[in-house]
């Protein structure tokens, strides 16, 4: 069935720092692919979306972009913020279903230090 | 306007005691989402709502979680005979339709003593 992995966390850096966390995927046909945050105390937001192969999603400085022949979207940001320390979710909406649920990868907590 | 809202935020309760979550969707929203997140399991997929159709049940994890959606709107997640791997967040979502953004809850903690 399909399936999310992500890089295991925590991830700490400095701010100013550049970030990757790693996502790759399996699933059948092209899904859509997701990155959700869930800052402390607080519910999960979408922060950016790709729909189809090479579509770029970005949003407040994250970028990730959709790749096919790797199965990966990778979240990018080149210089985090403390306000950025959050978990990071990657999910996909894949064609195996007919309800556009979510599958989503373990989470990835981010954590960036002064 | 509102998002989505779940009550209660928090529940504590006993072993074979029965729950009741709500989940108060995005007006206008037609499909809805439950899911579940834990720390052995992360976040999983419970039960979706379309409309008036029949919900896709497939992520229930046993015979003892119902949910039901009434007037296509307000939805309750129910949990009877509660068992201690039942504590978790459960989580709401609703969207538009099934190709749109979906839109969290706040989610309900649930521990069961």
């Amino acid at each position: 069935g399909d399936s999310v992995t992500q890089m295991e966390g925590p991830v700490t850096l400095s701010e100013e720092a550049f970030l990757t966390i790693n996502c790759t995927y399996t699933a059948t046909g092209y899904p859509s692919l997701f990155w959700y945050v869930q800052y402390p105390g607080e519910g999960l937001q979408l922060l950016l979306k790709a729909t189809k192969a090479d579509d770029k999603g970005s949003n407040k400085g994250f970028e990730a972009t959709y790749r096919k022949e790797t199965t990966s979207f990778h979240l990018e940001k080149g210089s985090v913020q403390v306000s950025d320390s959050a978990v990071y979710f990657c999910a996909l909406s894949g064609l195996s279903s007919n309800t556009g649920k979510l599958i989503f990868g373990q989470g990835t907590t981010l954590q960036v230090k002064p | 306007g509102a998002g989505v809202s779940q009550s209660p935020s928090n529940k504590v309760t006993e072993k074979g005691k029965d729950v009741e979550l709500r989940c108060d969707p995005i007006s206008g929203h037609t499909a809805l989402y439950w899911y579940r997140q834990s720390l052995g399991q992360g976040l999983e997929f419970l039960i979706y709502f379309q409309g008036n159709s029949a919900p896709d049940k497939s992520g229930l994890p046993s015979d003892r979680f119902s949910a039901e959606r009434t007037g296509g709107s307000v939805s309750t997640l129910t949990i009877q005979r509660t068992q201690q791997e039942d504590s978790a967040v459960y989580l709401c979502a609703s969207s538009l339709n099934k190709r749109e953004t979906q839109y969290f809850g706040p989610g309900t903690r649930l521990l069961v003593l």
